[in-house]
């Protein structure tokens, strides 16, 4: 079975800077898809980027952006300009060929003003 | 994207009664599933609920605890039954497509407390 990793329960950054969340996964698949989730305390869970296995490009929305390594199985997200309503709880999910979903265990973001 | 309701929003319930969770959506969508998240926890998924089929249940939940309904496809429930304070916990349902790079979308959730 996939799995995916989040070595960092929890991060913290500065009002403006950037920060970077690191994911890992493990598979044998070919063709997969990745996503990192946001859910602030209000629970609901937030789509924030998506990256293509099949893909080189690194996918971008805005301020976030990711660091695609598909050799190295892994899946960081960058925030740049943090804002404090970035503040949440950060999941990295794995999307199988099987349409099966695998999140990690999330990374709890901090924004200090 | 689609545009999940979820009711109820939260519960308290006595222990050994079950409760049915309801989830909406505003479109017609293929794959549903329904997840459990401890607080402070990822999401651990308990089934897949495809229309016209057996849900498909994940390792560690069974059937007569959580039977799941998924009578077409804009509507599911889950049933937790015979509740016990461990099954205190926040419940999520959410869609995706079938096909190319579809996230998933979640419901607000329903958070429910045992006594």
């Amino acid at each position: 079975a996939q799995t995916v990793t989040q070595s960092q329960p929890e991060m913290s950054v500065q009002e403006a800077e950037t920060v970077t969340l690191s994911c890992t996964y493990d598979t044998s698949e070919s063709d997969y898809y990745l996503f990192w989730y946001k859910q602030p305390p209000s629970r609901q869970m937030i789509l924030v980027i998506r990256q293509e296995a099949y893909k080189q490009q690194n996918a971008t929305e805005n301020r976030f952006s990711v660091n695609f390594q598909k050799a190295a199985k892994s899946f960081s997200l960058k925030i740049s300009d943090s804002q404090l309503g970035d503040a949440a709880m950060y999941f990295c999910a794995y999307r199988s060929e099987s349409y099966q979903f695998y999140f990690g265990t999330g990374t709890s973001l901090t924004v200090i003003p | 994207s689609a545009v999940i309701s979820q009711k109820p929003s939260r519960d308290i319930c006595q222990r050994g009664t079950s409760l049915t969770i309801q989830c909406q959506v505003d479109s017609q969508v293929t794959m549903m599933f329904w997840y459990r998240q401890q607080p402070g926890q990822s999401l651990t998924l308990i089934a897949t609920a495809n229309q016209g089929s057996e849900a498909t249940y994940e390792s560690g939940f069974v059937i007569d605890k959580f039977p799941i309904s998924r009578p077409n496809l804009t509507f599911s429930t889950l049933t937790v039954s015979n509740m016990s304070p461990e099954d205190s916990s926040i419940y999520l349902c959410s869609v995706s497509g079938a096909g190319g790079n579809q996230p998933q979308h979640f419901g607000d959730g329903t958070r429910l407390s045992i006594l």
